[in-house]
Parts: structure tokens; sequence; C-alpha cells
């Protein structure tokens, strides 16, 4: 799977759209980008994920740039709740041929200010 | 909706002493993980499961043990606690069908080994 780099810290106030960057270059054509957060002490949430087409849902939405080597999670209004560590991973996709997990790296601490 | 659930939250244990921490989840997902997570770190793959009966190692196995008798329950074993086991651990289920990696997390176990 590929690698995936992630500044250690942001901040956005509250309100805000909050962008968060991830590069991920030796990505490959059968490979996804998922977005997860951990809300602190708590185990980790699934946001979103794509393969090539942006994407959004009620929580967030996935840009992907057109060469895939990188991509921006938008969280449109961040809130105070949205205060959290949010990791960028890159994945094969799997068709019922097992599935050994992901890969969780250290994340973005995104902060949210009042 | 229970989800995955994770018992119990808070553990406190003598180097040399063993536990099972349990999981469970009600949403009839075949594959099963846990993870660990130390103080500022990423998540890491202990071990996972694809379906009853059927566990495999992840990165860090070494002094864990886990078995899959039933599709809902996922229990890991800790035998002779080190303190290098203190850490928070993670279980987490997906449906794993589709090639679709979203994970669905319990609320944790967090254990000191003294």
């Amino acid at each position: 799977d590929a690698k995936t780099t992630q500044p250690p810290s942001m901040d956005c106030a509250e309100g805000r759209a909050a962008n968060l960057p991830c590069n991920h270059s030796t990505i490959s054509g059968n490979e996804y980008v998922y977005w997860y957060r951990q809300i602190h002490s708590q185990g980790p949430q699934y946001i979103i994920h794509g393969l090539k087409n942006n994407e959004t849902n009620e929580m967030a939405s996935l840009i992907i740039t057109e060469d895939r080597k990188s991509s921006t999670l938008i969280l449109p209004h961040a809130t105070l709740r949205d205060t959290a560590v949010y990791y960028c991973i890159v994945r094969v996709g799997r068709r019922g041929g097992g599935a050994d997990g992901l890969t969780f790296g250290k994340g973005t601490h995104l902060i949210i200010q009042p | 909706n229970a989800g995955v659930t994770q018992t119990p939250k808070f553990r406190i244990l003598k180097i040399g002493q063993s536990m099972t921490l349990q999981c469970t989840q009600d949403m009839n997902h075949n594959y099963m993980y846990w993870y660990r997570q130390d103080p500022g770190m990423g998540l890491k793959l202990i071990y996972y499961s694809v379906g009853a009966g059927i566990t495999d190692k992840g990165e860090v196995p070494n002094g864990y043990n886990v078995s899959r008798s039933t599709t809902e329950d996922f229990p890991l074993r800790l035998e002779l606690a080190a303190p290098s086991q203190t850490s928070v651990y993670f279980c987490a289920s997906s449906p794993g069908t589709g090639g679709d990696e979203k994970l669905f997390f319990g609320s944790g176990t967090q254990l000191s080994v003294l």
C-alpha cells in the first residue's frame, strides 16, 4: 500500500472550512484513499473514501487531484467537536479476498479554535 | 445500535499476569481486527480474522493470541503480561465485501501493566 504524508497539526477557526491535505505520490491505480478521524480517547471513526472522483457525504468532502498523487479532506463548517486526529490512508480495494486491515500513521491533529 | 463492544474499559495488570480482552459485534461482519495504540502514535494491527475459525497475524502479534469461534466474538488473550503491553487496545469490524475497508471501532480498552 502507498505511503501517505500529512502535516502533524493544523488550526482552523470555528465555522470556517477545514482543509486537510494528504500526499500519496506513489499511489497506484487500484488504491483507494480513506479518511478516518479519532476524537480523544475514542476509537477511530470512518469519514469518507474515494478512488478517482470527488466524493461528498454528510460529514465531509474528499477532493482527489487528477493525477491522484494528493487529496484534501474538507470539513465545510468546522465545529469544536471536529477537533481530532485525522488519518489519511491509502489501500488496495479487496473483493472478498481477505482484508488485513488498514495502516494508521500519526495523522494530522486538527484543532478548531473558538 | 450496539455496534462493536469492548470490555473491560480499563484494567491494571501485574507483570506476568494473564487476561482476555473481550470484543463482540452485532453487525454480522465477517472481518474483525485488534489494534493497539501507544501514546502519541498511530494504530498497529495485532491480529485479524476474516471469518469464524480463521485468524492471522498482523504487524505486532508477539505476546498475544486470538480465537474466532463465532462471527460475533473475537477475544484477545494476553499471556504473561509485560510493561511493553501497556497501551490502548481497539477492536474493529468490517463487512468484508466489495473491497470496502470501512472499519467500525469499539471504544477501546486502556491497559496498564505494572
